[in-house]
């Protein structure tokens, strides 16, 4: 079975540009997370979709990030413009509720993002 | 809102020693307790997961943690460590309920083996 999958891997930006990252999920997920994660630190959730629509973005920073995920597979995530403090990586997770509030998020490799 | 605390930073072992990572966690409602690895260069992976039933929960390589539900912990052991168990581990939580699947992370656990 095909894994979480982000491109790209990596992205070199100077500030005040824009930048996007695309998240493909485990096929069958219906729910999909946007996840940040500093040097350092574990990581924090910024926006979670179920099916098209997004239940929880409240860790968004919606002044200069922005996600979609048109038809309920894969979604794109866009920073403008990126900001010296956008550096971080980006996780994208899915997941599929077994049931009972038991589900379990399966973890994309990320894209490592540096703005300079 | 729920936080998670991993007390270890940094733990260095030589092989075969016994490991425990601690994690406690803050809210004392209904939750999922998991813990993820990362390897160096790869991406979080799913070491074991608690939801219900037994606290003693086994997971991938020969790890285990237990549920102390008084205790507000999901420690992570294993009885003898390789060289290859050298990663990141993070303690991670979701409060059941609410409709609430956002999970909380620890800030992790770098681990280092030494052979």
């Amino acid at each position: 079975e095909a894994g979480v999958v982000q491109s790209p891997r990596y992205k070199i930006i100077e500030k005040k540009q824009p930048v996007a990252f695309w998240c493909n999920p485990i096929s069958g997920h219906n729910t999909l997370y946007w996840y940040r994660q500093n040097l350092g630190q574990g990581p924090e959730l910024l926006i979670r979709y179920e099916n098209e629509e997004a239940v929880d973005d409240s860790q968004l920073p919606k002044d200069r990030f922005s996600a979609e995920r048109l038809k309920g597979v894969d979604s794109t995530l866009k920073i403008q413009p990126a900001e010296l403090g956008d550096s971080a990586v980006y996780l994208c997770a899915s997941s599929f509720e077994a049931g009972e509030g038991q589900e379990t998020q399966y973890f994309g490799p990320g894209t490592r993002l540096l703005v300079l | 809102a729920q936080s998670v605390s991993q007390h270890n930073h940094h733990v260095i072992l030589s092989e075969a020693a016994s490991l425990e990572l601690g994690c406690n966690y803050s809210y004392g409602g209904t939750v999922n307790l998991f813990w993820y690895v990362q390897y160096p260069g790869q991406h979080l992976q799913l070491l074991l997961k608690y939801f219900s039933g037994d606290p003693l929960v086994k997971g991938i390589k020969g790890f285990e943690a237990e549920f102390i539900k008084s205790k507000f912990s999901f420690n992570l052991r294993k009885p003898s460590v390789q060289w290859s168990d050298t990663a990141e581990y993070f303690c991670a939580v979701n409060d059941r309920g609410f409709g609430n699947e956002k999970l909380t992370f620890g800030t992790g656990t770098r681990l280092t083996i030494i052979p």
